[in-house]
């Protein structure tokens, strides 16, 4: 079974500078997709990021990057200039691209504090 | 259209009790799926719809929980004789079809107190 493992329950970081949020995966599919989510507080989920796993290149969104290391299953998300509104729980979460299945897997999360 | 819309946003009952959650999705999407978050964990998949075909069912989804999606619009997910294991937060989700390539639509949740 695929798992996601998010090993910093918590991070802080000062307005303005960059903080990195570490995610692993174990899987022994080949093609999959990776996701980051971001749960601000009394507030519905949304979607930060997408990875394919096929694809080499590291996705960016504006102040939001990931570092994919298929290798070490690896898939950590960068903020950059950190604002109060980033403040939130982040999930990484894992699919795979066949066997048809919907079904997204989670990690536990990470609680992101920005410090004006 | 104002987004995945749950209701209630809050239920507190007493074991033992039913309780019944309504999803109604952005219109648009044809796929829908609920997931259940405890306290300090990530959601964990239960179930999801594809119009009005329920296509995948996660072990975690007991035979005390059902859920409908009548005719392909609002899904409903109906607890039976609640247990205090299941207070957490009950999320709903829709999208197109292929949509968790571009990520799901989430829903506010509602939260299950069990007493």
């Amino acid at each position: 079974a695929q798992t996601v493992t998010q090993s910093q329950p918590e991070m802080s970081v000062q307005e303005a500078e960059t903080v990195t949020l570490s995610c692993t995966y174990d899987t022994s599919e080949s093609d999959y997709y990776l996701f980051w989510y971001k749960q601000p507080p009394s507030r519905q989920m949304i979607l930060v990021i997408r990875q394919e796993a096929y694809k080499q290149q590291n996705a960016t969104e504006n102040r939001f990057s990931v570092n994919f290391q298929k290798a070490a299953k690896s898939f950590s998300l960068k903020i950059s200039d950190s604002q109060l509104g980033d403040a939130a729980m982040y999930f990484c979460a894992y699919r795979p691209h066949q066997g048809g299945s919907e079904k997204l897997v989670f990690g536990k999360g990470t609680k992101l504090t920005v410090n004006p | 259209d104002t987004g995945v819309s749950q209701n209630p946003r809050h239920k507190i009952t007493k074991r033992g009790q039913n309780v019944t959650f309504r999803c109604d999705p952005i219109s648009e999407h044809n796929r829908l799926y609920w997931y259940r978050q405890t306290l300090g964990q990530g959601p964990e998949f239960l179930t999801y719809f594809q119009n009005e075909a329920q296509l995948e069912k996660s072990r975690l989804l007991s035979d005390r929980f059902s859920a409908e999606r009548p005719k392909g619009s609002f899904s409903t997910l109906e607890i039976q004789r609640t247990e205090q294991g299941d207070s957490a937060m009950y999320l709903c989700a829709s999208s197109f079809t292929g949509g968790t390539l571009y990520g799901y639509t989430f829903g506010s949740g509602t939260r299950l107190t069990v007493v």
